[in-house]
């Protein structure tokens, strides 16, 4: 089945700088890749997504970036702010696979003012 | 309402009771999971309906799990003599159409501890 690796585990980062998280995957047949991002006492919430026919999604302040040769994928944010203080989840999932998500361990990413 | 409702927010039980946790979807989604989320793991799959069919119960760690969504909308996932090792944040996800890869969108969870 499909295993996802997420790195780094935790991410300190000054406001204004630019935050980047890394996901690699196991199954060639994954093909959509979303990103949620989770408040303490919150659910995910989906923040950007992006399918396999595409190599970048870029959305205001996020992007993805992702490389299937290499099977991984990359959660870019830039001109981060406190708000953004959160732990981020990266997934993986195929329609063979019934969509359901396979999460990457997380990353908690704190912004210092 | 608009998100993805889950009841009740809090749930502590003894060692050996029943429990049932019950999701709300977005109306007319089509999908339904529920994934498991241990303090500081990314959520794990649980199980999937399409509509009221169970269609994957894969994820179910033992047959004291059990899910249902007999009218296709609301679910209840029920936790039969329930163990420490159960204690998790239970989350569900709903989406809007099956088979075209569509975003799930998740509630806040349920997070249950077994005393």
């Amino acid at each position: 089945g499909e295993n996802v690796e997420q790195h780094p585990s935790t991410l300190s980062v000054q406001e204004g700088d630019s935050a980047v998280i890394k996901c690699t995957y196991s199954d060639s047949a994954s093909n959509y890749f979303p990103w949620y991002k989770q408040e303490l006492g919150k659910g995910p919430q989906l923040i950007i997504d992006i399918r396999s026919n595409v190599g970048e999604k870029k959305d205001q302040r996020i992007a993805v970036t992702l490389n299937k040769t290499a099977k991984h994928f990359s959660l870019h944010i830039t001109e981060t702010q406190p708000e953004d203080s959160a732990v981020y989840f990266c997934a993986a999932t195929s329609e063979a696979g019934a969509q359901k998500l396979v999460f990457g361990q997380g990353t908690r990413l704190t912004i210092n003012p | 309402g608009a998100g993805v409702s889950q009841s009740p927010r809090y749930k502590v039980a003894k060692r050996g009771q029943d429990v049932a946790l019950r999701c709300d979807p977005i109306s007319g989604h089509v999908s339904l999971f529920w994934y498991q989320q241990a303090l500081g793991q990314g959520p794990e799959f649980l199980t999937y309906f399409q509509n009221e069919a169970q269609l994957d119960k894969s994820g179910l760690p033992s047959d004291r799990f059990f899910a249902e969504r007999p009218e296709g909308s609301v679910s209840t996932l029920k936790i039969q003599r329930t163990q420490q090792e159960d204690s998790a944040v239970y989350l569900c996800a709903s989406s809007l159409v099956d088979g075209l890869l569509q975003p799930q969108h998740f509630g806040d969870g349920t997070r249950l501890s077994i005393l």
